[in-house]
């Protein structure tokens, strides 16, 4: 079992709706990061939590460090969103991130 | 700037070629980071340079040789790859690699180098 899981996998929706992508880990941590790729591209960060709540834009990530889960949610989805969304878990007390499989959005228009 | 720039965007090159990628920020981070990242897989972590020193080297094969020539420039010099080194090459950085209680490092990724072995 992965330390960083995600789900779901793959989702598509239609441009419009509400997304929401989970992000759970069994690792103690000092910091999650959400982070966006496009096909055959470089990573583009967008949030780095370790309490609470971030927005930015039509994007809110949350995290519950007890429950040991984050959810990164995307409001009023665009084709322009479509993309790998990841997950990666800084460990308590080490330089690296341990990364979540990814979950691969397709917003159809 | 926070940016970090990596070239050249696309590499083909031969088994026998030598050639080297680059990557460079300003934001003055003193750490910085080469990644592999294989289709539809996570970046794996390859070197960990901290302060323009290699503190970390995760078990790479000889034919990839990392360089921090300054704090700001990451070089990876690549010599007698194997086809299945073609990959995502990604650069990133950070403030520093501190691991001490209550901080956290954002690391920032570069746009990556596309690498085909032939």
């Amino acid at each position: 079992k992965n330390e960083v899981e995600q789900s779901p996998q793959n989702l598509t929706a239609q441009e419009g709706e509400f997304i929401t992508i989970n992000c759970s880990y069994s690792v103690g941590i000092s910091a999650l990061h959400w982070l966006q790729q496009h096909p055959g591209g470089g990573i583009v960060s967008l949030f780095m939590l370790s309490s609470g709540k971030k927005k930015h834009g039509r994007l809110i990530a949350t995290i519950n460090i007890q429950e040991k889960h984050s959810s990164l949610h995307i409001t009023a989805s665009h084709p322009r969103d479509s993309a790998v969304y990841i997950c990666a878990v800084r460990a308590s007390g080490t330089y690296k991130y341990i990364f979540g499989t990814g979950t691969r959005l397709k917003v159809l228009a | 700037d926070t940016e970090v720039t990596q070239t050249p965007k696309h590499l083909v090159m031969g088994m026998t070629n030598k050639k080297s990628l680059k990557c460079e920020q300003h934001m003055g981070h003193r750490a910085m980071y080469w990644y592999k990242q294989k289709a539809k897989k996570p970046p794996e972590l390859m070197f960990v340079y901290s302060y323009e020193k290699l503190s970390i080297n995760e078990s790479v094969p000889s034919r990839f040789s990392p360089e921090c020539p300054n704090s700001s420039l990451l070089n990876l010099h690549l010599h007698a790859l194997q086809p299945e080194d073609s990959a995502l090459y990604l650069c990133a950085s950070s403030q520093n690699p501190a691991t001490s209680g209550g901080t956290y490092n954002e690391q920032f990724f570069g746009p990556g180098t596309r690498l085909t072995v032939l």
